[in-house]
């Protein structure tokens, strides 16, 4: 049962425009949510993070929102460049307690 | 400063065969943390250890999964006997104190391949 669910397993998108990644989940207890960035043949490394006691959370070109009610978290990138090229994972924490990360989304910026 | 260490980067075994997976993570991290990829279910956790004591290991698939931080300096996690659906990337990630607040490191991973 995946309580983090990013039901789209790719997105494509121009250079230059925005990229929207989603996330949803089911545990209304999770407190604290995470995007983390992966290439190929590396490990994921952290890209931006949330408190729930938040709606948004911006750095630099990614902005991350968050709307409890919907359970859902998306994550922008404006403007989106070919480097951004990755697979994306969301995760999510409740009260300190390990991260539950959901299946990635591989978004491929093109010229 | 290196990061979290990851051997071998690639295994390739035959089912039954012991598969051995090694990590050493960042100085001064006393948080450490065995996840699995695959397509299908994305990152699982599958063990923790704070302090070097396993603290979670509700993901562990099975028994013949095991894992063991001897040190703060290195953990291993041991599949006895493998299996081919075994077969995905084993990453080891370490963080400072609290695991979810604050930023986990990641290392390369370990492809296993189980034929």
């Amino acid at each position: 049962d995946q309580q983090v669910k990013q039901n789209s397993p790719s997105l494509s998108v121009q250079e230059g425009r925005i990229s929207i990644l989603n996330c949803d989940y089911t545990n209304s207890m999770f407190d604290y949510f995470l995007w983390y960035k992966k290439y190929p043949a590396e490990g994921p490394t952290f890209l931006i993070s949330i408190s729930s006691i938040k709606d948004k959370n911006e750095d630099g070109r990614f902005t991350v929102f968050l709307n409890k009610s919907a359970k859902h978290l998306s994550l922008h990138i404006v403007p989106s460049q070919p480097g951004d090229s990755a697979v994306y994972f969301c995760a999510a924490s409740d009260m300190g307690h390990k991260l539950i990360f959901g299946t990635g989304t591989r978004l491929q910026v093109f010229p | 400063d290196a990061g979290v260490i990851q051997s071998p980067r690639h295994e390739v075994t035959e089912m039954g065969q012991e598969v051995t997976l090694r990590c050493k993570p960042i100085s001064g991290h006393n948080s450490l943390f065995w996840y699995r990829q695959t397509m299908m279910r994305g990152l699982e956790l599958l063990i923790y250890f704070n302090n070097n004591v396993p603290i979670d290991d509700s993901g562990m698939p099975e028994d013949r999964f095991s894992a063991k931080m001897p040190n703060a300096s290195f953990s291993t996690l041991k599949i006895q006997p493998s299996e081919p659906r075994d077969s995905a990337v084993y990453f080891c990630a370490s963080s400072l104190e609290d695991p979810s607040y604050n930023e986990q490191f990641f290392g390369p991973g370990t492809r296993l391949t189980v034929l």
